[in-house]
């Protein structure tokens, strides 16, 4: 069965402190796609990043970085020097290849950062 | 191009009442979603298509219809609405070739 856990529920982190966000999935798939997506205070969903199974290498988007363990089916995001502007709700989320492209998403983070 | 969009941004429905959510996209994208956002969890899947005239349930089909007549606007149809529907929709769009999806804005339903 797929599932997405993201375990923190709600993170504080003052600005300028580096804060990872975790993230561990389930799937008996080979292929699949793992996303990271971001909510902000207005609502809309904003797709951050996907990786497939077959990709381990980290990546880094300036101050964003996904590190991805399928050893330890993780795949966690990492914010450098946060600032105000990354607080947001952060899902995670899984989707198997063959399967219409449908999303399994986690709960989601949300994210403080304080001035 | 507009992308994913979705029509109203907000609307209050009475107990019993129905009306349907619009949402077109401009991207010739074959697959699209809609899901609910209730407060302080993840999206669930009502229902998608992955083409003109091919519908499918997802997680949460249940109070829900949906049709797909052309490739560009999936509606959403609620017969008779509940307070359990108060709820944020969003629908989506894929090619799906890579499994990306591409969100609308939303539509936030308050059903009393």
């Amino acid at each position: 069965a797929q599932k997405v856990t993201q375990a923190q529920t709600e993170i504080s982190v003052v600005e300028k402190e580096d804060v990872t966000l975790d993230c561990v999935y389930e799937t008996r798939d080979t292929t699949y796609y793992l996303f990271w997506y971001k909510q902000p205070p207005s609502g809309e969903l904003v797709f951050l990043i996907r990786r497939n199974s077959f990709d381990e290498q980290n990546e880094i988007s300036g101050r964003y970085s996904w590190n991805f363990q399928k050893s330890t089916s993780s795949f966690n995001f990492t914010i450098t020097a946060s600032q105000v502007v990354d607080s947001a709700v952060y899902f995670c989320a899984l989707s198997e290849a063959n399967r219409d492209d449908k999303i399994i998403f986690g709960k989601g983070t949300r994210l403080h950062i304080l001035p | 191009n507009a992308g994913v969009t979705q029509t109203p941004k907000f609307r209050i429905l009475k107990i019993g009442q129905s009306m349907t959510l619009q949402c077109a996209q401009d991207m010739n994208h074959n697959y699209m979603y809609w899901y609910r956002q209730d407060p302080g969890m993840g999206l669930k899947l009502i229902y998608y298509s992955v083409g003109a005239g091919i519908t499918d349930k997802g997680e949460v089909p249940n109070g829900y219809n949906v049709s797909r007549s052309t490739t560009e606007d999936f509606p959403l149809r609620l017969e008779l609405a509940a307070p359990s529907q108060t709820s944020v929709y969003f629908c989506a769009s894929s090619t799906g070739q890579d499994g990306t999806q591409y969100f609308g804005p939303g539509t936030r339903l308050l059903v009393l």
